[in-house]
């Protein structure tokens, strides 16, 4: 198996909702990744997990809060989202090594919106 | 903080010939490994093509190829015989300190490679 799994593929929220973005992998790796891509834009970096640590881009609000129940699932809970959260929410793995020799491997996004 | 520029926001190609994209980067280590990615309109990153730094031979794989020079920090994707399903948003990376407390693959701006047939 060599995917990253991401689901759901679209998602309509409220902003007092509470809803959760999942992302799965089952290479063996032990870091994995959020990142956040707006419309004609790069992907930006929002969590790191490598070996269950967390690391937190400094930049991201509190409404959004990662979650690595084990090194192969990676969850991301959204709570109180503004309109300008709307966008592609990309996960990734890569092996051990951070500093990402062998590149990562992503998931196909999860489309948000909020309304 | 590591940066990546890309410089073309857009380039277009006729089917068949040659194009090439840039990108530069700044980095502080003294190994790393550089990565060119294509995000078609299916969203998915795809991995193109990967460069060790420590290594002078420039990286391979069949229709791509890139061209380091590791003392000017250029790294340009050239894409030989291009085809329509290369048609995709092309972004640069490297992996390095983000600058926000987190550090992963950081990407240049992108540039939108369209295929004219």
């Amino acid at each position: 198996d060599t995917e990253v799994t991401q689901t759901p593929k679209h998602l309509v929220m409220g902003m007092t909702n509470k809803k959760s973005l999942k992302c799965e992998q089952h290479m063996g790796h032990r870091a994995m990744y959020w990142y956040k891509q707006k419309a004609k834009k790069p992907p930006e970096l929002m969590f790191v997990y490598s070996y269950e640590k967390l690391s937190i881009n400094e930049s991201v609000p509190s409404r959004f809060s990662p979650e690595c129940p084990n090194s192969s699932l990676l969850n991301l809970h959204l709570h109180a989202l503004q309109p300008e959260d709307s966008a592609l929410y990309l996960c990734a793995s890569s092996q051990v090594d951070r500093r990402a020799n062998y590149g990562y491997t992503f998931g196909s996004g999860t489309r948000l919106t909020v309304v | 903080a590591q940066t990546v520029t890309q410089s073309q926001p857009e380039m277009s190609v006729q089917e068949a010939e040659t194009v090439t994209l840039s990108c530069t980067y700044d980095t502080s280590e003294s190994d790393y490994y550089l990565f060119w990615y294509k995000q078609p309109p299916s969203r998915q990153m795809i991995l193109v093509i990967r460069q060790e730094a420590y290594k002078q031979q420039n990286a391979t794989e069949n229709r791509f190829s890139v061209n380091f020079q590791k003392a000017a920090k250029s790294f340009s994707l050239k894409i030989s015989d291009s085809q329509l399903g290369d048609a995709a948003m092309y972004f640069c990376a490297s992996w390095g300190y983000s600058g926000g407390g987190a550090d992963g693959l950081t990407f240049g701006k992108g540039t939108h490679l369209i295929i004219q047939p």
